[in-house]
């Protein structure tokens, strides 16, 4: 099957640094990535659709200049939070999905973003 | 709106059979998926349904009923492992999937 990897698992920062978190696709090429956040006990939040060689979509209510989101290759997509502030301490998730008209999305195992 | 209910949490007893439930009101429909996810981990895949009917996989079968806006996922012989939160996710006419909150599924012995 597809896998899909995020470096790091977790990190903590102090407020006011800025993350950047790295999602891989390892055996696939991911023409389209998905950015997802999960604070605890609630579901998952689309906040970004990145799409190789494109700006990123970003979501209703996701600030682009916070987000940064880059999608330089067809197996890297990297989100960086910038000057983190501890409200954006959540767990962080990408997915992916093959090309073509297969829906599956292929998940991360996620980062959990603690920011001091 | 889009909105995707299921129930917030259940409890079962292993070795028994539960259903969890999803409804749903999408702009247009592209599939329904479950995903399992367990505390501190990402979902991971279950079903993808986008056809009405039983897709049966093992200890795990899902439901759609396209008409109804509905779907269930059935787990038999329930094992401790199962312990872990259902995600419904529906994928609208963009191709974009929503999520349910979840189901937080307990298991006891």
């Amino acid at each position: 099957g597809a896998v899909v990897s995020q470096h790091p698992s977790w990190v903590i920062c102090k407020s006011g640094t800025s993350v950047k978190i790295e999602c891989r696709s390892l055996d696939f090429q991911a023409t389209t990535m998905f950015w997802y956040r999960q604070f605890p006990k609630q579901s998952l939040m689309l906040m970004a659709t990145s799409n190789e060689g494109s700006k990123a979509t970003y979501e209703q209510g996701v600030e682009k200049d916070k987000f940064l989101i880059n999608h330089a290759s067809l197996t890297l997509s990297t989100l960086t939070v910038t000057s983190a502030h501890p409200e954006d301490s959540s767990f962080y998730i990408c997915s992916s999905k093959l090309a073509g008209d297969y829906n599956e999305q292929f998940f991360g195992p996620g980062t959990r973003l603690t920011v001091l | 709106g889009q909105n995707i209910d299921q129930p917030t949490e259940m409890t079962a007893t292993e070795g028994a059979i539960v259903q969890i439930n999803c409804t749903y009101q999408t702009s247009g429909f592209n599939g329904l998926f479950w995903y399992q996810q367990h505390a501190g981990e990402a979902p991971t895949f279950l079903s993808y349904n986008v056809l009405d009917g039983l897709e049966e996989k093992g200890r795990f079968s899902s439901f759609l009923s396209r008409s109804k806006g509905y779907s269930y996922l059935l787990l038999k012989e329930l094992q401790m492992k199962d312990s872990a939160s259902y995600l419904c996710a529906v994928m609208d006419s963009n191709y974009q999937l929503i999520w349910g909150a979840g189901t937080k599924l307990i298991i006891k012995p």
